[in-house]
């Protein structure tokens, strides 16, 4: 069975632009969340999606938005990028919207120059 | 403000002897604890968890320990291995939040041969 991926594995991107990342659930799963991991620190929460409604949002400005889609994948955008937004960007997925372990993806390492 | 704490940086161990790792947390609202480890390049992967109706959790070599008066929490693996060496991560959430995890900033663990 395919865990979680996320695409794409690395990029850059430069201060001012916007970006999009990708994430493909668990099959049968149908929660997405979305968490910003900066060196040293551990993973923050950014966003949570369930059947393709916002169940919860984290302490990030409103450059960042995310949306779930029917298949339930999920994509995370920033908008007008900072040097402070490279991060490893990790995506979970649960069966439902709460109260059991997430499985994480591999993540997304944005640097942005 | 720190909700999740993980008061030690680094941790090294020798093989066979058994490690543990601490985490204290602040919201007593949480009522759901789980132990993440993380390789390099890698994302987090789950390891154990525990309800707060419970105050011992195991799992083979690992071991959660919940005392709830004290607002901490302990991961024992027993016996070590080399390829245990990896960054531990204590991770909380309170059920009616939905899956809003809050990570303490990790414990690199080393199991030296």
């Amino acid at each position: 069975d395919a865990g979680v991926t996320q695409s794409p594995t690395h990029l850059i991107k430069t201060r001012g632009q916007h970006v999009t990342l990708r994430c493909s659930p668990i099959s049968g799963h149908k929660s997405v969340s979305w968490y910003q991991q900066v060196l040293g620190q551990g993973p923050q929460f950014i966003f949570q999606y369930y059947e393709k409604e916002e169940r919860g949002r984290g302490n990030f400005p409103d450059r960042f938005s995310a949306r779930q889609f029917p298949n339930y994948s999920s994509e995370l955008n920033v908008n007008a990028l900072l040097l402070g937004d490279s991060a490893l960007y990790l995506c979970a997925s649960t069966p439902h919207s709460g109260g059991a372990e997430a499985f994480f993806g591999q993540g997304t390492r944005l640097t942005v120059v | 403000d720190q909700q999740v704490k993980q008061n030690s940086p680094s941790l090294s161990v020798q093989e066979g002897r058994i490690s543990i790792l601490n985490c204290d947390y602040t919201n007593s609202m949480f009522d759901y604890f789980l132990w993440y480890k993380k390789y390099p390049a890698e994302g987090p992967t789950f390891l154990i968890s525990i309800s707060s109706i419970k105050d011992k959790n195991e799992d083979g070599r690992f071991t959660v320990f919940l005392n709830k008066s004290a607002k901490h929490l302990s991961l024992h693996i027993v016996p070590s291995q080399p390829g245990d060496s990896a960054v531990y991560f204590c991770a909380a959430s309170a059920r009616n939040y939905g899956q809003n995890f809050v990570f303490g900033p990790g414990t690199r663990l080393s199991v030296l041969p």
